[in-house]
């Protein structure tokens, strides 16, 4: 398997610009999350899904961001209208659920560096 | 979310030192404990899960330790190359409903100077 796979690997698009992140999760996960880096917040949580439902969104900043599943092998990470403030690394992971008493190692993508000038 | 600490932020060494470090968790309803590798300009790479009481680690120079009813893992590098310089995060969380979603902390960077 070629692992998760993350597109684009680099953005910088302008403030008020809609800007979409994409990751194909390891065929077969069925748990798949999407994380921000920063340096003054380290690496957050922002949404995950489970079997393309999305589980837990609480992370997710504001409302300019959404994300979808709308198969197992594909996410969408949305930011509309972009602010400079977003300006991060975006992390897509993928794990592998199959009973509560399995400890789920998640495996994380390349990873999406975006710059919002 | 938990509150997983880890320390110390930053550390720098010499080639050849051993180190270690500390992950910090609350330790009720504690479920799994990961460590993960994270070299700069790439992705986080699993090390270690860990789950139960006493629990020792091993994969090559790198070890990890778990306490968990004091709520603490301890990861310890042997000789420490320039290679191993990278991020070590932890992560860990509780098994609620079904579900098991680890908090992650902020990581140690370590810095092995040649």
């Amino acid at each position: 398997d070629a692992g998760v796979i993350q597109s684009p690997r680099h953005e910088v698009t302008e403030m008020g610009q809609e800007v979409t992140l994409r990751c194909k999760p390891i065929s077969g996960h069925d748990y798949l999350f999407w994380y921000r880096q920063t340096m003054m917040r380290g690496l957050e949580l922002l949404i995950y899904f489970n079997n393309n439902v999305p589980i837990d969104d609480s992370g997710m900043p504001e409302d300019r961001f959404s994300a979808k599943m709308p198969n197992a092998s594909f996410s969408t990470l949305k930011i509309q209208p972009s602010e400079p403030r977003d300006s991060a690394v975006y992390f897509c992971a993928s794990s592998l659920r199959t009973a509560l008493v399995s400890q789920e190692t998640q495996y994380f993508g390349p990873g999406t560096r975006l710059l919002v000038l | 979310i938990l509150n997983v600490e880890q320390s110390p932020q930053s550390l720098h060494v010499q080639e050849g030192d051993s180190t270690n470090f500390t992950c910090s968790f609350p330790s009720s309803n504690f479920y799994a404990l990961h460590w993960y590798r994270w070299e700069t300009a790439k992705s986080p790479e699993a090390l270690f899960v860990m789950t139960l009481n006493g629990d020792e680690k091993k994969k090559g120079r790198i070890s990890a330790t778990l306490n968990t009813k004091e709520g603490y893992s301890y990861l310890y590098i042997k000789g420490s190359q320039p290679e191993d310089s990278a991020t070590y995060l932890c992560a860990s969380g509780v098994a609620s409903g079904g579900s098991y979603i680890p908090t992650f902390g902020r990581g140690t960077s370590l810095i092995v100077h040649p």
